[in-house]
């Protein structure tokens, strides 16, 4: 089974560039997270979905950040323009409501360089 | 607001010494526990999990965690680790009434052969 996947891999772009991270969920999960992983302050959750529509972005940081999930299977993060302090390790994960727990399952994860 | 805290933050160890990582998480209801793994260079995979019964939870790769209702704790331990335990370890919790999974700042085990 595919996992979840996301693109680019790595990525690295000059201050003031717009970044676009793009994530698939597991065919049939109904929540979609992204988080952004630094060593200063570990994992933080961005923004989730569910059923395509966003319920809690509290942790997006600023506006210079948005996310959209145009159907079930497809999700992008923006961020314009981006800045050196948002390079970290973004990760997008996916769930299914209705198993035993909100076991969240992760991509890759995408590694934004912003110089 | 729920919060986690992993208070060992860098452990070092040799192989076949005992390993145990604490967690601690604020939330004074009823909460979903969690402890993820992040292998070098890896996405995060879920080692175990605790919903409810037996507040011993046994996971993969010999690892379990210990549920302390009375202490807000879900510490993780292994009896005896391995070179491949190296990894960076997360708690995470979520609670009944939300779908968000806070994590822990992580802690990050070195095993010495």
């Amino acid at each position: 089974d595919a996992g979840v996947i996301q693109s680019p891999r790595h990525e690295v772009t000059e201050m003031g560039q717009e970044v676009t991270l793009r994530c698939k969920p597991i065919s049939g999960h109904d929540y979609l997270f992204w988080y952004r992983q630094t060593m200063m302050r570990g994992l933080e959750l961005l923004i989730y979905f569910n059923n395509n529509v966003p319920i809690d972005d509290s942790g997006m940081p600023e506006d210079r950040f948005s996310a959209k999930m145009p159907n079930a299977s497809f999700s992008t993060l923006k961020i314009q323009p981006s800045e050196p302090r948002d390079s970290a390790v973004y990760f997008c994960a996916s769930s299914l409501t209705g198993t035993s727990g909100r076991e969240l399952f992760f991509g890759e994860g995408s590694r934004l360089t912003v110089l | 607001a729920q919060s986690v805290s992993q208070h060992n933050h860098h452990v070092i160890l040799s192989e076949a010494a005992s390993l145990e990582l604490g967690c601690n998480y604020s939330y004074g209801g009823t909460v979903n526990l969690f402890w993820y793994v992040q292998y070098p260079g890896q996405h995060l995979q879920l080692l175990l999990k605790y919903f409810s019964g037996d507040p011993l939870v046994k996971g993969i790769k010999g690892f379990e965690a210990e549920f302390i209702k009375s202490k807000f704790s879900f510490n993780l331990r292994k009896p005896s680790v391995q070179w491949s335990d190296t990894a960076e370890y997360f708690c995470a919790v979520t609670s009944h009434n939300t779908d968000k999974l806070i994590f822990g700042t992580g802690t990050r085990l070195q095993v010495f052969p």
